[in-house]
């Protein structure tokens, strides 16, 4: 079936660092792939997403490229902010019969120091 | 454009009663999602609603239905309530009519719900 792996954490960085957070998946087909972030107390918020092999997402400083060839969609950031502290998902989602289903990686807490 | 709202945010109840979860999708969305997130499980997909039909459905147990009215609003209920269904319960809007891959999800605050 399909499923996401996400590199666990918890992540710590001081301000300024660069940031990445492996994902990989498997599905069949051609998913779609999404980040989402979780700010502590609130819902989840699309960061960004990518819907064909190559396509790169990006947001607030936030770029992920979908790699068919790896099956992996790697979130990065240049420089990370105290505010970006947060838990991070990756997501797939394969439609057809699945539709409305988003498939998650377990998440990665993130917390930047300053 | 206001966003996914849930209600109520939070909710204690007792062991054996049963809860009503209500979500509001953005307008223009058709298809409203629910999900459980726990700190064990993370987040586990509930059922699907499009067009007042439950679409797509997880692997949970009959105790947790839900139904969508013609506005798209959609209610969750989950009856006979164990203590392992304590979790935060999210909601997810979208358009829905492509059925494709691409439909983005875009959520609710969630409703907290704690099972004594």
């Amino acid at each position: 079936g399909n499923s996401v792996t996400q590199m666990e954490g918890p992540v710590t960085l001081s301000e300024e660092a660069f940031l990445t957070i492996n994902c990989t998946y498997t599905a069949t087909g051609y998913p779609s792939l999404f980040w989402y972030v979780q700010y502590p107390g609130e819902g989840l918020q699309l960061l960004l997403k990518a819907t064909k092999a190559d396509d790169k997402g990006s947001n607030k400083g936030f770029e992920a490229t979908y790699r068919k060839e790896t099956t992996s969609f790697h979130l990065e950031k240049g420089s990370v902010q105290v505010s970006d502290s947060a838990v991070y998902f990756c997501a797939l989602s394969s439609g057809g019969g699945s539709q409305g289903n988003l498939i998650f990686g377990k998440g990665t807490k993130l917390s930047v120091k300053p | 454009k206001a966003g996914v709202t849930q209600t109520p945010r939070y909710l204690i109840k007792t062991r054996g009663q049963q809860v009503t979860l209500s979500c509001s999708p953005i307008s223009g969305h058709r298809s409203v999602s629910w999900y459980q997130q726990t700190p064990g499980q993370g987040l586990q997909f509930l059922f699907e609603y499009f067009s007042e039909t439950q679409r797509n459905k997880g692997n949970f147990p009959g105790r947790f239905s839900g139904r969508q009215f013609s506005n798209s609003r959609s209610e969750m209920n989950v009856s006979t309530l164990e203590l392992g269904d304590s979790a935060l319960y999210l909601c997810a809007s979208s358009l829905g009519s492509s059925g494709g891959s691409t439909d983005t999800q875009y959520f609710g605050p969630g409703t907290r719900l704690t099972v004594l």
